[in-house]
C-alpha cells in the first residue's frame, strides 16, 4: 500500500515569512496529491491540489510542487498570516473508476506568530 | 450544493450499545468514504463505497458495519465498540472515476465517545 511521510511535524514562523511543508510517497501509481488544512474541531478543507501530469500549481499565496521522479511534493505558503495557523495534511491518491483511495501524511502543525 | 452532512454531531455510547452514524450528500457523487480520525492524527481510511457497492475495506473490525442504501446516503453501524474506538468519524464523497474534479468533500464529522 501507499506510505506518505510528512515533515516537519511542527513549524513556527513569523507573520509575513514563508512556510514550506514536504511530503514523500511510495506508490508510483499515485496520481493525485491534495493538501488539506484542518482547524481544531473542524473538518479537513482542501486548500490546493495537483495532478501527476503537472509539476507546479499556484493559487494566490499557496503553491504546490510535485517531483514524480523523486516521489515528493511540497506545499509553499508565502506572506503567512495568523489565520494560516492550523494542521496541514498532505495526501496521495490513486484515482480509479471506483473512487479515490486517499492516504494522508502525519500532519504539520503550523503556528504563525504575529 | 457542495455540502456533506453528518448526524449526529456528538455521540456517547456504552460498549454494549448499538448506534448508527449517518452521512448524506446531494452532489451526485458516486463514491463515498468513512474515515476515523484520532486527536492530532491524520484521517485513516476505513471504507470506500463506489456506486453503492463496497469497494474497499481497510481491515476494519466487524464491530463497524457500513451500509450504502442509495447514492446519497452512507451509514456506519456501530456495535460492541471499545473505548479505543472513540474518535472523530468523517464521511467524505467524490466523483467515482478519472474525469472531472478528484476532490473529496468532507462532512463535519461525528465525535464519538465510547464509555
Amino acid at each position: 500500500g501507499e506510505n506518505v511521510e510528512q515533515h516537519p511535524s511542527t513549524l513556527s514562523v513569523q507573520e509575513g515569512d514563508s512556510a514550506v511543508i514536504k511530503c514523500t510517497y511510495s506508490d508510483s501509481a499515485s496520481n493525485y496529491f491534495p493538501w488539506y488544512k484542518q482547524e481544531l474541531g473542524k473538518r479537513p478543507q482542501l486548500i490546493i491540489d495537483i495532478r501527476s501530469n503537472v509539476g507546479e500549481k499556484k493559487d494566490q499565496r499557496i503553491a504546490v510542487t510535485l517531483n514524480k521522479t523523486a516521489k515528493h511534493f511540497s506545499l509553499h505558503i508565502t506572506e503567512t498570516q495568523p489565520e494560516d495557523s492550523a494542521v496541514y495534511f498532505c495526501a496521495a491518491s490513486r484515482v480509479t473508476n471506483t473512487g479515490n483511495q486517499f492516504y494522508f501524511g502525519t500532519g504539520t502543525s503550523l503556528t504563525v506568530i504575529p | 450544493d457542495t455540502e456533506v452532512t453528518q448526524t449526529p454531531k456528538h455521540l456517547v455510547m456504552g460498549m454494549t450499545n448499538k448506534k448508527s452514524l449517518k452521512c448524506e450528500q446531494h452532489m451526485g457523487h458516486r463514491a463515498m468514504y468513512w474515515y476515523k480520525q484520532k486527536a492530532k492524527k491524520p484521517p485513516e481510511l476505513m471504507f470506500v463505497y463506489s456506486y453503492e457497492k463496497l469497494s474497499i475495506n481497510e481491515s476494519v473490525p466487524s464491530r463497524f458495519s457500513p451500509e450504502c442504501p442509495n447514492s446519497s446516503l452512507l451509514n456506519l453501524h456501530l456495535h460492541a465498540l471499545q473505548p479505543e474506538d472513540s474518535a472523530l468519524y468523517l464521511c467524505a464523497s467524490s466523483v467515482a472515476g478519472g474525469t472531472g474534479t478528484y476532490e473529496q468533500y468532507f462532512g463535519p464529522g461525528t465525535r464519538l465517545t465510547v464509555t
